[in-house]
């Protein structure tokens, strides 16, 4: 079975641009996260996504961050224009199961490591 | 607030030596508590996850956990530690089953041979 693809696995960029991460889940897997995981830090929920509808994106900075998920299968997270404390690994992660609880296991991928200069 | 704490920022121990690695909630009721493991350069994998019943969880790779309510911890254990142990350990909790998961900062783990 696949695992949680993430693509890019670095980028670097200048404050002020924008910045686009992709995400394909595990085939199959209704909910989809996205975490921000700051160096030092235990990641934190961004989004949450059930199918293509968001759960609960309550700690996502919407000024500047944006996410969809088209069609219920890969989702795209960006940044625009970039902060440099928005340096961090972004790290995507689904489960299986419908409900969205925490019965169904999170598979992460490897993240994206963001820098910001 | 809800918070999962996790004291100790790395800890070193020698190969074969025991392990524990220290994890405290902050819930109201019974939570939802896992421990993941993360190795450089790679994503989260889940090592155990407790949400009712028996205390003393097993998991992957031979660990495992007890959740103590009196001592409101759920600390990670293994009796022998092998070198490719060394990584970065996450401790996470929920209040409910459902909502957002808080992780606790990571415990970097040193192994020495």
């Amino acid at each position: 079975e696949a695992g949680v693809a993430q693509s890019p696995r670095y980028k670097i960029i200048e404050k002020r641009q924008s910045v686009a991460f992709w995400c394909n889940p595990i085939s199959g897997h209704a909910t989809l996260y996205w975490y921000q995981q700051i160096l030092g830090q235990g990641p934190k929920l961004l989004i949450q996504f059930q199918n293509n509808g968001v759960v609960d994106d309550s700690q996502l900075p919407k000024d500047r961050f944006s996410a969809e998920r088209l069609k219920g299968v890969d989702s795209t997270l960006k940044i625009q224009p970039a902060k440099l404390e928005d340096s961090a690994v972004y790290l995507c992660a689904s489960s299986s199961g419908t409900s969205g609880d925490y019965t169904d296991t999170q598979y992460f991928g490897p993240g994206t490591r963001l820098t910001v200069l | 607030a809800q918070s999962v704490t996790q004291p100790d920022i790395h800890i070193t121990v020698s190969e074969g030596a025991s392990l524990e690695l220290r994890c405290n909630y902050s819930y109201g009721a019974t939570p939802y508590l896992f421990w993941y493991v993360q190795s450089p350069g790679q994503g989260l994998q889940l090592l155990l996850k407790y949400f009712s019943g028996d205390t003393l969880v097993q998991g992957i790779k031979g660990f495992e956990a007890e959740f103590k309510r009196s001592q409101s911890s759920f600390n990670l254990r293994k009796p022998s530690v092998h070198w490719s142990d060394a990584a970065e350990y996450f401790c996470a909790g929920g209040g409910t089953s459902y909502g957002k998961l808080t992780f606790g900062q990571g415990t970097i783990l040193t192994v020495h041979p």
